[in-house]
């Protein structure tokens, strides 16, 4: 078992649709990261939170808006989202950001499904 | 090899033959390198990771080598399982640009029995 720990597991949503997927981690890890995953293809950095704050956005539409509420937790809040964003979304932690010799430790992900 | 579209570049072995993945890298400047191990329907999973100063690291039946000169990363694996396969990437880290993790193609890891 991942000791990050993301719900839910799987998401279906409309367009319209407002949806959150959350994210706990309990390693004492401050830096925390989304990814998003298409099949057969690498997981794409979307966001980097380093002690709370958001320190990268890889240019991620607004459509997806990511939150910080304390080291432990990352919520990333979906919004009038396209069935181009189907995929799986992965959150993952490390000791702090961009540090030597620190690995990211990823969850199991949640597979959305944008209809 | 390259994947291209949907293909994931394939490795099939047999079950006890050591396996060999390849990664090519972009940046020459990157300063760490990770192995994951991906299984269906589960995240990433860290397997072993090396510096830019070092050319080999080992761990429990994993070897990873660096080549600098080529951008050139494998992940060797001894005594293959079936437990073992699954979808494997190698990632870099390249900390003047911001220190962001960055994934390569992916390579697929098939063990017969």
């Amino acid at each position: 078992d991942t000791e990050v720990t993301q719900t839910p597991k799987h998401l279906v949503m409309g367009m319209t649709n407002k949806k959150s997927l959350k994210c706990e981690q309990h390693m004492g890890h401050r830096a925390m990261y989304w990814y998003k995953q298409k099949a057969k293809k690498p997981p794409e950095l979307m966001f980097v939170y380093s002690y709370e704050k958001l320190s990268i956005n890889e240019s991620v539409p607004s459509r997806f808006s990511p939150e910080c509420p304390n080291s432990s937790l990352l919520n990333l809040h979906l919004h009038a989202l396209q069935p181009e964003d189907s995929a799986l979304y992965l959150c993952a932690s490390s000791q702090e950001g961009g540090v030597l010799g620190s690995p990211l430790h990823f969850g199991n992900g949640t597979r959305l499904t944008v209809t | 090899g390259e994947s291209v579209g949907l293909h994931l570049p394939t490795l099939s072995v047999q079950e006890g033959d050591n396996s060999i993945i390849n990664c090519a890298y972009s940046n020459s400047a990157s300063d760490y390198f990770i192995w994951y191990k991906q299984e269906s329907g589960k995240g990433p999973q860290f397997i072993i990771d090396i510096r830019s100063n070092m050319d080999k690291r080992q761990g429990q039946r994993v070897t990873v080598l660096l080549n600098k000169t080529v951008k050139h990363l494998s992940l060797q694996i001894a005594a293959t399982q079936p437990g073992d396969s699954a979808v494997y990437f190698c990632a870099e880290i390249t900390y003047n640009q911001g220190g962001k993790l960055i994934f390569g193609q992916g390579t697929e890891l098939s063990v017969k029995p």
